[in-house]
């Protein structure tokens, strides 16, 4: 398995919900990373977890919480988001010593309505 | 400030032309540098990767250059196809320190049949 799922596949929620993004690999990978990519942008980080420990935060705002469960999961949840948070949410994974299988999931489209 | 610098924004190349992707960086701490594949709706694929210690390095179609005195990389397709118009983003990391990769902005391809 060398794929990065990540569910749902879209996502449309209110200001006041609460929801979570969820990322999954079975690669082996013990870095798991959050990016946020507006259209037409690069993806910036947000968080990045090494051996299931929060080692980056790109001084993402606290409505944005991440989890990592175990080594395959990570999750992203979501709070009293604003319009402008609307973007792709990417997941992507790594060994820590081989920067040639970072792979990236195919993304959670977010609206914020 | 914007650590890698990618041009163009876009590029409108004929079937069976060459695509030509630059990218420049300033900070001597990076050696590692990868090019990033993204279709509409997908997250980013890693494409090829060079390290410093060579010129260039050739997969298939693709080929990076890499100029360490200039601090510039660039991205070739040869003999481009309409299945290569997508958006390639270069990146940039140091090799062993590699959680965060600084991405280009980004250029939007499109091959005409």
């Amino acid at each position: 398995d060398t794929e990065v799922t990540q569910t749902p596949k879209h996502l449309v929620m209110g200001m006041t919900n609460k929801k979570s993004l969820k990322c999954e690999q079975h690669m082996g990978h013990r870095a798991m990373y959050w990016y946020k990519q507006k259209a037409k942008k690069p993806p910036e980080l947000m968080f990045v977890y090494s051996y299931e420990k929060l080692s980056i935060n790109e001084s993402v705002p606290s409505r944005f919480s991440p989890e990592c469960p175990n080594s395959s999961l990570l999750n992203l949840h979501l709070h009293a988001l604003q319009p402008e948070d609307s973007a792709l949410y990417l997941c992507a994974s790594s060994q820590d010593w081989d920067p040639s299988g970072y792979t990236f999931g195919s993304g959670t489209r977010l609206t914020v309505v | 400030q914007q650590q890698v610098k990618q041009s163009p924004q876009s590029l409108i190349v004929q079937k069976g032309g060459i695509s030509i992707i630059n990218c420049a960086y300033e900070n001597t701490a990076f050696d590692y540098f990868p090019w990033y594949q993204q279709f509409p709706g997908k997250g980013p694929a890693l494409l090829i990767a060079i390290r410093p210690d060579v010129s260039e390095k050739k997969e298939g179609r693709f080929t990076i250059s890499f100029n360490k005195s200039a601090k510039q990389f660039s991205l070739h397709i040869m003999d481009s196809q309409p299945g290569d118009s997508a958006t390639y983003f270069c990146a940039a990391s140091p090799l062993y320190n590699f959680n965060k990769f600084y991405f280009g902005s980004g250029t939007k391809l499109n091959v005409k049949p």
